[in-house]
This record gives C-alpha cells, sequence and structure tokens, in this order.
C-alpha cells in the first residue's frame, strides 16, 4: 500500500531556476528517504531525514520534514539539465522495516 | 554506479517460458530485495531476504520464485507470466532489512512478456 504521495506529478523548469515537490505520508514515520530515478534506471538515494529532524541539506538539495503535518519537502536549487529525473520519496514506520516509495514526481529541467 | 548489478538488462519472453533475472551486490551488505516498477504506478515490494532468509513476501503470485543463496546474490525465477507482469524489476541491497538503511539500486531488468 502506498504511504507517501508526492506533489506535483510532474513538474517543468527551466535551468538555473528552483524546484521545490512535496511528500505527504498518512502515520508516524521513523525516517523519511528522497530517491532519484533517471528514465528506465535504477533509483538513486539522495538524503535521509530522521523524525527528529527539521531540515537537511546535500549541496544543491534541501529537504524539510514536518510531522505534525506528515509531509516532507525536496528542494533543488540552480537547477540543471542533468537533474531531469522522478523523484520519489520513501517512508518507514508504518509496515515495520519495509520502505513504502510514493509514486513519485516527474521533473523535467529545460535548457 | 551503486554496486548492485542486474541481467539481463532486458528480457523478452513467451507466457509458457522459464527464466531467472539475477542481482549481485558487491557492498558486504545482508538485505536484499525485489521491487516491480510498472508504469504510472509506485514502486512494489515483493521480497525481502535478511542474512538469506526470506523476511518479506507481499502477496506475490507464486508465477514469481526467488532464491537467495548467499548474501550476495538474488535470483527472481519465472514462470508461466502473464502480460500485466511486464514492468521494470529492481532489486537493491542495504546494510541489514531496516527501513531506517539506504538502499542501493541496480539499473533494472526491464521484462516483456507477449
Amino acid at each position: 500500500s502506498q504511504q507517501g504521495e508526492e506533489d506535483p506529478q510532474a513538474l517543468s523548469i527551466q535551468e538555473g531556476e528552483n524546484a521545490t515537490m512535496n511528500c505527504s505520508y498518512k502515520t508516524s514515520i521513523n525516517n523519511l528517504q528522497w530517491y532519484r530515478q533517471n528514465s528506465g534506471r535504477g533509483l538513486v538515494h539522495l538524503i535521509l531525514i530522521r523524525s527528529n529532524e527539521r531540515e537537511k541539506h546535500s549541496g544543491r538539495l534541501r529537504v524539510t520534514l514536518d510531522t505534525s503535518k506528515k509531509s516532507s519537502s525536496l528542494l533543488i536549487t540552480a537547477s540543471r539539465a542533468a537533474d531531469t529525473a522522478s523523484y520519489f520519496c520513501a517512508t518507514d514506520g508504518e509496515y515495520g522495516n519495509k520502505l513504502v516509495f510514493g509514486a513519485g514526481t516527474i521533473l523535467r529541467v529545460k535548457s | 554506479e551503486t554496486g548492485v548489478t542486474q541481467t539481463p538488462r532486458h528480457l523478452v519472453m513467451g507466457m509458457t517460458n522459464k527464466k531467472s533475472l539475477k542481482c549481485e551486490q558487491h557492498l558486504g551488505h545482508n538485505a536484499m530485495y525485489w521491487y516491480k516498477q510498472s508504469a504510472k504506478k509506485p514502486l512494489e515490494l515483493m521480497f525481502v531476504y535478511n542474512f538469506k532468509e526470506q523476511t518479506e513476501n507481499n502477496s506475490v503470485p507464486s508465477r514469481f520464485s526467488p532464491e537467495c543463496p548467499n548474501s550476495s546474490h538474488l535470483f527472481l525465477h519465472l514462470h508461466t507470466l502473464q502480460p500485466e507482469d511486464s514492468a521494470l524489476y529492481l532489486c537493491a541491497s542495504s546494510q541489514v532489512a531496516g527501513g531506517g538503511d539506504t538502499q542501493y539500486f541496480g539499473p533494472g531488468t526491464r521484462l516483456t512478456v507477449l
């Protein structure tokens, strides 16, 4: 069953702009992870944020977590054409040790 | 590369065929996973192995049969598949089977069932 839901489903921006993707989930979690998938390839882990953390940075990525709203956001600053991919949030907690993935946001960065 | 390899990368099979997907991880991890990714659907967890023992079977039809001979190798044996089984099959590994662990994915096998 699906835990996280990303919003928007698709996003198209110009190179250099910032991209923000949101993830909402239904139950309490231990942590939330963001992954990226280039077309037809495997997923690549981007960042993990624990339930007791509110914000985390990694290079051009900034992730926030609001457990009271059961939501997270992924911000990619100064986007590049190479950032074009699908982005997924994944949560654990409700289903034991399983990671449950959302349906993803398709990001297209136009050069 | 993530340290997880999958073969073959593409597979076309008829409904009466028997084939196997192979996954190998070079990361020293103890947990391995099979996922199914269909178009416009969330990633579906199929099986989880932790220290070679199956710890999760997510109500997967018996026409999919996993095998984990050791912590580095994972197979998915396929037989009498249906066209709706066409999808990208992803293998992943993590240090142990826990949601808090980062999972490392292989590139996937694109399966087409005719």
